[in-house]
């Protein structure tokens, strides 16, 4: 089964409001990724967070990690119409020699 | 720097019969994946390899054979193709090893595989 599971599925805001998307995932890891697919495309690295980092940021983007809870959330601030795509948390689990394993993915819809 | 290169990009089989698609990364990357990706699935791990000449198993192996015979290439065979397997493919590759801490993952663009 797929080590993680982002909520919501699909989540739809107006341009200029905040996106949350959460994650959770079922074993211990090394890391957490988080990634976005535009329609048709590969998908394209947003952020890493260590197993030993609590919160990270990078431009609108900012990831929280709780090893307790086993859960991460991504939060992209002031979204813009370009934000529309599909979003996907990654998990290399621990001790699983760097098995990368992905949830179904968030679809986010940002109205301008 | 091309990063992942996947070819073909897109492929029509008849059932029945065999392809291979390839992964070429230019990174020296050790870590290599295959995925399936099918509408409201995400991304499903097919094989994946965490170095030159090794190969395992993901969540869904069935029906598929891989070889890493180079590190920069990693091979996805389809022995018998089924409609089931109608998907689009990505590769991936990570930076990291022994004594390294692993780097995020790069893709290719996709093999959209249609089988008749």
């Amino acid at each position: 089964s797929q080590q993680g599971e982002e909520d919501p599925q699909a989540l739809s805001i107006q341009e200029g409001e905040n996106a949350t998307m959460n994650c959770s995932y079922k074993t211990s890891i090394n890391n957490l990724q988080w990634y976005r697919q535009n329609s048709g495309r590969g998908l394209v690295h947003l952020i890493l967070i260590r197993s030993n980092e609590r919160e990270k940021h990078s431009g609108r983007l900012r990831v929280t990690l709780d090893t307790s809870k086993k859960s991460s959330s991504l939060l992209i601030t002031a979204s813009r119409a370009a934000d529309t795509a599909s979003y996907f948390c990654a998990t290399d689990a621990r001790g699983a020699n760097s098995k990368l394993t992905f949830g179904k993915g968030i679809t986010l819809s940002v109205r301008p | 720097n091309a990063g992942v290169t996947q070819t073909p990009k897109f492929r029509v089989l008849k059932t029945g019969q065999s392809m291979t698609l390839l992964c070429a990364q230019d990174m020296n990357h050790e870590y290599m994946y295959w995925y399936r990706q099918d509408p409201g699935m995400g991304l499903r791990l097919i094989h994946y390899s965490v170095g030159e000449g090794t190969t395992a198993k993901g969540e869904v192996p069935d029906g598929y054979n891989v070889s890493r015979l180079k590190k920069q290439n990693f091979l996805l065979g389809l022995e018998s193709a089924a409609p089931s397997q109608t998907s689009v493919y990505f590769c991936a590759s990570m930076g990291g090893g022994a004594g390294t801490s692993n780097t995020e993952a790069f893709f290719g663009q996709g093999t959209r595989l249609t089988v008749v």
